[in-house]
């Protein structure tokens, strides 16, 4: 029972394009959401995280959005550059208690040069 | 900072046999997690230690995994007897204690061949 499903496995786009990339969870009780990037032979990477009481969060290129009645987060990432070319997981939490991840199954996005 | 360390990177074993890896988190770091990810699919959780106990280890699969984090520092994982399906690549993360953010950082994983 998957509780955080990326159902794209991957994604091309072309450099200077913005890259979308989508996250869906069925748990109503997560409340705290993280993107995480992964280049291969090596860990993942905290990238952007969001609180429930948020809607959005920006990082410089990348942004996400959280719409919990659709529970439903994405993340944007422009523009997109080849170094962002990686395995992105998509994980959620409950806040206070310093609690697991619970991540998606991962996109892999490559960007074109 | 020195980042969250494993050892080994690699581990080839034979079915039946026993290995042990291990995970230095960041100095400061209460929290300490376990994760694995079989290959193409989800990092699943496995435990979370604070200091030197275990907090949630709803994720163990079974009695032949052990986690242990004597003194609250480095933390052991043995898988005794190894089989077949525990090959995958297993992840060490720790955290500071936090009523907000659940950030963690991760270290570069033990890949795990069962043979």
């Amino acid at each position: 029972d998957q509780q955080v499903k990326q159902n794209s496995p991957s994604l091309s786009v072309q450099e200077g394009r913005i890259s979308i990339l989508n996250c869906d969870y069925t748990n109503s009780m997560f409340d705290y959401f993280l993107w995480y990037k992964k280049y291969p032979a090596e860990g993942p990477t905290f990238l952007i995280s969001i609180s429930s009481i948020k809607d959005k969060n920006e990082d410089g290129r990348f942004t996400v959005f959280l719409n919990k009645s659709a529970k439903h987060l994405s993340l944007h990432i422009v523009p997109s550059q080849p170094g962002d070319s990686a395995v992105y997981f998509c994980a959620a939490s409950y806040t206070g208690a310093n609690s697991k991840l619970t991540f998606g199954k991962g996109i892999t996005l490559s960007v074109r040069p | 900072e020195a980042g969250v360390t494993q050892f080994p990177s690699h581990s080839v074993i034979e079915k039946g046999q026993t290995v042990t890896l291990r995970c230095d988190p960041i100095s400061g770091h209460d929290n300490l997690y376990w994760y694995r990810r079989v290959m193409g699919k989800e990092i699943k959780f496995l435990l979370h230690f604070v200091k030197e106990s275990k907090q949630d280890e709803s994720g163990m699969p079974n009695n032949r995994f052990l986690a242990e984090r004597t003194g609250g520092t480095y933390s052991t994982l043995k898988v005794q007897p190894a089989e077949l399906e525990d090959s995958g690549v297993y992840f060490c993360a720790s955290s500071r204690l936090s009523q907000g953010d659940n950030e963690q950082f991760f270290g570069p994983g033990t890949r795990l061949t069962v043979l």
